[in-house]
């Protein structure tokens, strides 16, 4: 059984570091791997896609790496800001997506 | 492109009573999900349409929970009777397939008191 982790649950930093958040699944048998970014009360938007044959992929202030032998990825936000305060959730896609718990992260000015 | 519409957005109701929630996915998408979300948790699926037909209905629990979607469009989820531990927020999304990229609506919060 399909089972994903975040960690940590909960970060808080100030503006400016970079940050790296993590996500391990138990199966590699996966099609590709999502991250999320939810706000309080709202829907899911979509950051990056990473397909099971890639290595990562980049927008913007955006980073996630996936290592799908060893069950990892990694989501790194560049010179952070209040505005990305939100939950991150990652995905892996075995034909249905499995979700992690979640990422809560707080940027202070 | 509009994205991924639903509604309500809230609802609140007792327990034993039945509601329904609608969603229409972003045009031209085949493949219809919805999603549990309890507080702090992660979404979990409850049911998957590929056109009209359901793929994965698995975790949906099927004395209470009902979904159709109708002419491979619109979907509604129905909740008959609703318990408190249904409480949570049901996010409906849509894709090109089953392997592609998945996008969400705003989702509606249920609360069962």
């Amino acid at each position: 059984k399909q089972e994903v982790t975040q960690i940590p649950a909960a970060l808080s930093v100030p503006e400016g570091e970079n940050l790296v958040l993590n996500c391990s699944f138990t199966d590699s048998a996966i099609y590709n791997l999502q991250w999320f970014r939810q706000d309080p009360g709202k829907g899911l938007t979509s950051l990056l896609l990473i397909q099971s044959s890639q290595r990562e992929q980049t927008s913007g202030r955006l980073n996630a790496s996936l290592d799908k032998s060893s069950g990892r990825s990694t989501l790194y936000i560049a010179a952070s800001q209040p505005g990305d305060s939100a939950t991150y959730l990652c995905a892996v896609n075995t034909d249905k997506l499995i979700f992690g718990t979640g990422t809560r992260l707080q940027v202070f000015p | 492109e509009a994205g991924v519409a639903q509604s309500p957005r809230y609802k609140i109701i007792e327990k034993r009573q039945s509601v329904a929630f609608w969603c229409n996915p972003i045009s031209g998408h085949a493949t219809l999900y919805w999603y549990q979300q309890i507080l702090g948790q992660g979404p979990k699926l409850l049911i998957q349409f590929q056109n009209n037909g359901v793929v994965d209905d698995s975790q949906l629990p099927k004395d209470r929970f009902s979904a159709e979607r109708l002419k491979g469009v619109d979907s509604t989820l129905k909740i008959q009777p609703a318990k408190l531990e249904d409480s949570a927020v049901y996010l409906c999304a849509s894709s090109s397939g089953t392997v592609y990229e998945q996008y969400f609506g705003p989702g509606t919060r249920l609360t069962v008191t």
